[in-house]
């Protein structure tokens, strides 16, 4: 079965920062169907990035995917005030589907 | 833009059952694969179940195998899990979410929630 996993657990930035969070998979993902979801206290996720490089509808584009087979990473260039959130990855390219990472959160520093 | 509202959530013994529903304010909403995702408090999340547009691919998590069923009835636009033999690690908010179009993952819309709590 196919491990995500998230670094760092935490990141500390401040507005105007550039944020760079990593998704790691024990084993290469499929077709690099990969997708990154936001989500803030009490609302249910919002996704952001799909198959590791596509913005999804209405996404801004200060975040952005990168990464293949293993290695993947979610950048959002200048984090405004509304970004400071939690980060989740997710694989859909390998059985079983739809597995999760364990989240990065990004707090105001 | 769909509107996923849930609905069922509750507190409930261990041991027990309870059917989540999730309607949809699609009016198309047998073209779209569906699925449900889970959030144990202060965790991260964790997939569950996915069901196909007419309901022919159906796919569980290990964790839930042999004691959820999902469903789901087109002519009400309306998704179900059903769910047997609840653990306390069940408990969590249960949102159910839809695939972009034609694909089960990934999730680009979702519901906001419900609470199930398994405790005596």
């Amino acid at each position: 079965e196919i491990v995500l996993t998230q670094s760092p657990g935490t990141l500390s930035l401040s507005p105007g920062e550039r944020a760079t969070l990593s998704c790691r998979a024990s084993q290469s993902v499929s077709s690099n169907y990969l997708a990154w979801y936001q989500q803030k206290p009490g609302r249910a996720p919002r996704l952001l990035i799909y198959d590791a490089s596509n913005r999804a509808t209405g996404i801004p584009d200060r975040f952005s995917g990168s990464g293949s087979g293993t290695d993947f990473t979610l950048t959002i260039s200048r984090l405004e005030p509304e970004d400071f959130a939690v980060y989740y990855c997710q694989q859909y390219g390998n059985s079983p589907f739809g597995t999760f990472g364990q989240g990065t959160k990004v707090e105001i520093k | 833009e769909v509107q996923l509202l849930e609905s069922g959530g509750g507190l409930v013994p261990p041991g027990g059952s309870l059917r989540l529903s999730c309607a949809s304010s699609r009016f198309t909403f047998n073209t779209f694969a569906m699925s449900w995702v889970r959030q144990a408090p202060g965790k991260g999340l964790e997939w569950v179940s996915s069901i196909s547009g007419f309901g022919g691919t159906i796919s569980y998590s290990d964790s839930v195998r042999g004691r959820f069923t999902i469903s789901r009835d087109n002519s009400k636009n309306t998704l179900y899990l059903q769910m047997n033999s609840l653990r306390a690690d069940d408990t969590a908010v249960y949102f159910c979410a839809q695939g972009r179009v034609g694909l089960t993952f990934p999730f680009d819309s979702w519901g906001q929630g419900t609470l199930v709590s398994v405790s005596s």
